[in-house]
């Protein structure tokens, strides 16, 4: 069955960035993608963007358009998810989850904290 | 952006009973294309990732047990336990991934015993 293991919470201040990694096992990591999704304090999950891991494709949420950079390294079956001038309001668990086509999420990560504060 | 609103926001059930959710997009998430329905649905337990129930509004995944349906068309969906378990209180949430980013999420219903 897929995996996907993300890297531990990160304590962050304001305007600093943070890189979470997402290595995945058990599947040919160039067949799916990589979505990115949030999920702050009683927020509704939300949609960041993916990546391709077979092109290096990328689409973004115009949220997050100018803040996020979504890589991978397929030498070592990972997704990475950077984002910059972090705020307070990006406090919030972050998930990497597997993408059958560009549609569904079939396997997510554990979640990673990250938390913005000063 | 397609908004995507369940109801209720928290649903108390007794055990053995049904359990209905409701879900309802913005716009049609039908694709007269394929006729296919964009929606999947989710249940979440406390500390833990979602896990995909439903595709395609009404296509089980594998291992989801068959109490656990999915049904409905163009913007208007619900997900049934027809008999609630314990193991079922959980958070759940649809999302739909109607071709054209961004994918939106409900913002999901507390299901409790």
């Amino acid at each position: 069955q897929a995996q996907l293991v993300q890297s531990g919470a990160e304590l962050k201040k304001p305007g600093a960035s943070v890189k979470v990694s997402c290595k995945a096992s058990r599947y040919t990591f160039t067949d799916y993608a990589v979505h990115w999704v949030r999920q702050a304090p009683g927020q509704r999950l939300e949609w960041m963007g993916w990546i391709v891991p077979g092109n290096g494709n990328t689409v973004y949420s115009q949220n997050f358009q100018d803040r996020v950079t979504l890589t991978t390294d397929t030498s070592a079956s990972t997704a990475y998810m950077e984002l910059n001038n972090l705020r307070s309001d990006d406090t919030a668990v972050y998930y990497c989850g597997r993408g059958v086509g560009l549609h569904w999420l079939d396997c997510w990560g554990q979640g990673t904290q990250v938390t913005v504060s000063s | 952006d397609i908004v995507m609103t369940q109801s209720p926001d928290s649903l108390a059930v007794s055990l053995g009973e049904r359990a209905t959710i409701n879900c309802k997009s913005s716009q049609s998430l039908l694709l007269s294309d394929n006729n296919k329905n964009y929606l999947a649905w989710y249940q979440q337990k406390p500390g833990q990732p979602p896990k995909l129930l439903f595709y395609w509004a009404s296509t089980r995944e594998s291992g989801v047990p068959d109490r656990f349906s999915g049904a409905g068309s163009g913007a208007d969906f619900t997900l049934t336990i027809s008999s609630l378990q314990a193991e079922d209180v959980a958070f759940y949430f649809c999302q739909q991934y109607y071709p054209g980013p961004p994918s939106t999420f409900g913002q999901g219903t507390r299901l409790e015993v």
